[in-house]
């Protein structure tokens, strides 16, 4: 079945580390987007790819970095600049011609 | 930019009864699509129905329903005979009809509790 997985589920990171945050997709879709969410903050856009090697910031870039070497990934890192990393991470994904995003089941990162 | 406002942070509904939630945005925009999304406890965000700016007619889908007044920039959800497995957030989400700005704006979303 496609999808996107999204891993791991659950990860600790230490302050000072960075982290690279994993989503896949075997859609085929051309988008693919990150959002953080923050309890009573909704759902914010860290950055989003509209196609291979290209991509642009979204509201809370600052801190993250991405990369999109191939259509059917978009990895997240957490870099040490991000001064309040611990959230839920959901990574989407969209076709051309379609309406709405496709979403990961999440990644939880807790720095300890 | 475009803003998406739900004002009430949580809500409880009757097994069986009705419940509306509210949503409101601010755009220029003539031609976009709205949303909403439901996340259970699981956290997988759930497409629950969308609607498109330049159909009149309000959209349906099974049990839940919108009610979309483009004038007064308003998207509220209805949800007919709730059921326990109602009981999640729900994001209402705005995007531009135009596919190079094709980023979702979300709400902060709306607890909404089932009793039984």
């Amino acid at each position: 079945d496609g999808g996107i997985t999204q891993s791991p589920k659950y990860l600790f990171r230490k302050e000072g580390q960075n982290v690279t945050l994993s989503c896949e997709q075997n859609l085929n879709h051309d988008a693919m987007y990150w959002y953080r969410q923050d309890p009573g903050q909704g759902l914010r856009l860290i950055y989003y790819s509209q196609i291979v090697n290209d991509f642009q910031k979204g509201d809370i870039a600052e801190g993250y970095s991405v990369s999109r070497e191939k259509k059917e990934s978009f990895p997240l890192t957490v870099t040490s600049a991000q001064k309040n990393p611990t959230a839920f991470y959901l990574c989407a994904s969209r076709d051309r011609e379609d309406y709405g995003y496709t979403f990961g089941s999440g990644t939880r990162l807790t720095v300890v | 930019a475009q803003t998406v406002t739900q004002s009430q942070p949580e809500m409880s509904v009757q097994e069986a009864e009705t419940v509306t939630l509210s949503c409101t945005y601010d755009t220029s925009e003539s031609d976009y699509y709205l949303f909403w999304y439901k996340q259970p406890p699981s956290r997988q965000m759930i497409l629950v129905i969308r609607q498109e700016a330049y159909k009149q007619q309000n959209a349906t889908e099974n049990r839940f329903s919108v009610n979309f007044q483009k004038a007064a920039k308003s998207f509220s959800l209805k949800i007919s005979d709730s059921q326990l497995g109602d009981a999640a957030m729900y994001f209402c989400a705005y995007r531009s009809y135009t596919g190079a700005n094709s980023k979702l704006t979300f709400g902060k979303g709306i607890t909404l509790s089932v009793r039984p």
